[in-house]
């Protein structure tokens, strides 16, 4: 089985509609992250969290915002969806490791359409 | 501000012919250096980790490599399944704590 799942792992939706893309892991990390990965534009975050308490914006939030359901469970939501928003998103964990730079692992993915 | 330039953009090889990837950083401190492989319409794979100059990182086809500017990823008698993009990113003491700052990739193709 996967260490980190996501679903769905593609969607295909309108202008305006609510979305929600969901993560989870069973690697018992305490960090999770959200990534949006554009053509030629790289990897780019979009929220982070240490923990269940602890949200964080990263360098793209505008436009979404997120959930941290559970040490297990991070979720990724677009209130009101927009055509460039389309792209691939990825979730990441990462363990909290003292005095050492963590690693972080990713899922495999949501390829998200918007029309 | 925290940069990384990935070079070349696309590299075509035979298989068996042995090549370097280049990753160029500039960052307020390093904190660790990655590598990860990404195949399409994947998520990215961990390769390695550097954490600081002189340091070298080996598995099986793949060696990567750290100086204080740049980092290389050197790639022996490659086969077709090495075929990837290849991305690199820093972690730097300067910016927020989550942030790891991701390089474009390097597309590899291994042709037989």
């Amino acid at each position: 089985d996967a260490d980190v799942t996501q679903t769905p792992r593609n969607r295909i939706t309108k202008t305006g509609k609510r979305i929600m893309l969901e993560c989870s892991q069973t690697k018992g990390h305490d960090r999770m992250y959200w990534y949006r990965q554009d053509p030629g534009l790289g990897l780019r975050l979009i929220y982070y969290s240490f923990d269940v308490k602890d949200i964080n914006k990263g360098e793209i939030s505008d436009g979404y915002s997120v959930s941290r359901q559970a040490q297990a469970k991070f979720s990724l939501s677009l209130e009101s969806a927009i055509p460039n928003q389309t792209a691939l998103y990825f979730c990441a964990t990462s363990p909290r490791l003292a005095g050492v730079t963590d690693t972080q692992y990713f899922g495999p993915g949501t390829r998200l359409t918007v029309l | 501000e925290d940069q990384v330039t990935q070079s070349p953009e696309a590299l075509r090889l035979q298989e068996g012919e042995s090549s370097s990837l280049n990753c160029s950083y500039t960052v307020s401190g390093l904190r660790g250096l990655f590598w990860y492989r990404q195949d399409p319409g994947k998520g990215p794979e961990f390769l390695f980790t550097l954490y600081s100059a002189g340091e070298e990182k080996e598995k099986e086809r793949l060696k990567a490599t750290l100086t204080k500017k740049e980092s290389f990823l050197h790639i022996t008698a490659p086969k077709p399944e090495d075929s990837a993009t290849y991305l690199c990113a820093v972690r730097g003491y300067g910016g927020s704590q989550g942030n790891l700052i991701f390089g474009k990739g390097t597309k590899l193709s291994v042709k037989p």
